[in-house]
């Protein structure tokens, strides 16, 4: 099976910084691949698909990219309300996987 | 507006069985994929279980495979997933998640999960 792996794991920045957030496939997934944002106690929500289609009412500020087995989410201005776990999630076929996730914190 | 409500979790016993459903509304329910997708206490996400809109197709996780069933009704537009010779490790929030129209593997909509404990 396919394995995801995100990294960092965590990551402490401020508010204005520009985050990379990077997501590596085991085996080439093309663009195979989504974003999702999760905050504390809520459910998570669907920011990109595709590598870098941003979904309706996501702020142009996320953007993805990416394809093959390197994929990277960025924020180009991290917002007070973009504190959050983030996940990749590979879309080529069953077993669906999820990446580890990247916690975003304030420094 | 969509909406998808997660009920039947609860606290059981090692080997003990539960039966978690989803209510649907804000929209066709009939004619969208829908999965379970779960995570444990402070860890991230798992698939869990995915069914096509008419049934006829149905994937695990190689972990539940053999203990748990999904289902769904389209009539009562409702999901639901019976869970048996449940395990610690099957403890966590399980949500409901709705795919898009044209992509199966992805997850629009999610509910706001429902938890189950397992433990002696």
């Amino acid at each position: 099976d396919i394995q995801l792996t995100q990294s960092p794991s965590f990551l402490s920045a401020s508010v204005g910084d520009r985050v990379t957030i990077t997501c590596r496939a085991s085996q080439g997934i093309s663009s195979y691949l989504a974003w999702y944002q999760q905050k504390p106690g809520k459910a998570p929500k669907l920011l990109i698909s595709a590598a870098s289609t941003l979904q309706s009412g996501v702020p142009s500020r996320f953007s993805g990219s990416g394809s093959g087995t390197e994929f990277t989410l960025t924020i180009s201005s991290l917002q007070p309300e973009d504190f959050a776990t983030y996940y990749c999630e590979k879309l080529n076929g069953y077993p669906l996987t999820f990446g580890g996730g990247t916690k975003v914190e304030i420094k | 507006e969509v909406q998808l409500v997660e009920s039947g979790g609860g606290l059981v016993k090692p080997g003990g069985s539960l039966r978690l459903s989803c209510a649907a509304s804000g929209f066709t329910f009939s004619t969208y994929s829908m999965n379970w997708v779960r995570q444990a206490p402070g860890k991230g996400l798992e698939w869990v279980s995915s069914l096509s809109s008419d049934s006829n197709y149905i994937f695990y996780t190689d972990s539940v495979k053999g203990r748990f069933t999904i289902s769904r009704d389209n009539a009562k537009n409702s999901l639901y997933l019976q869970m048996n010779s449940l395990r610690a490790e099957d403890t966590a929030t399980y949500y409901c998640a709705r795919s898009t129209y044209s992509n199966s593997y992805l997850f629009e909509y999610w509910g706001q999960g429902t938890l189950v404990t397992v433990s002696s």
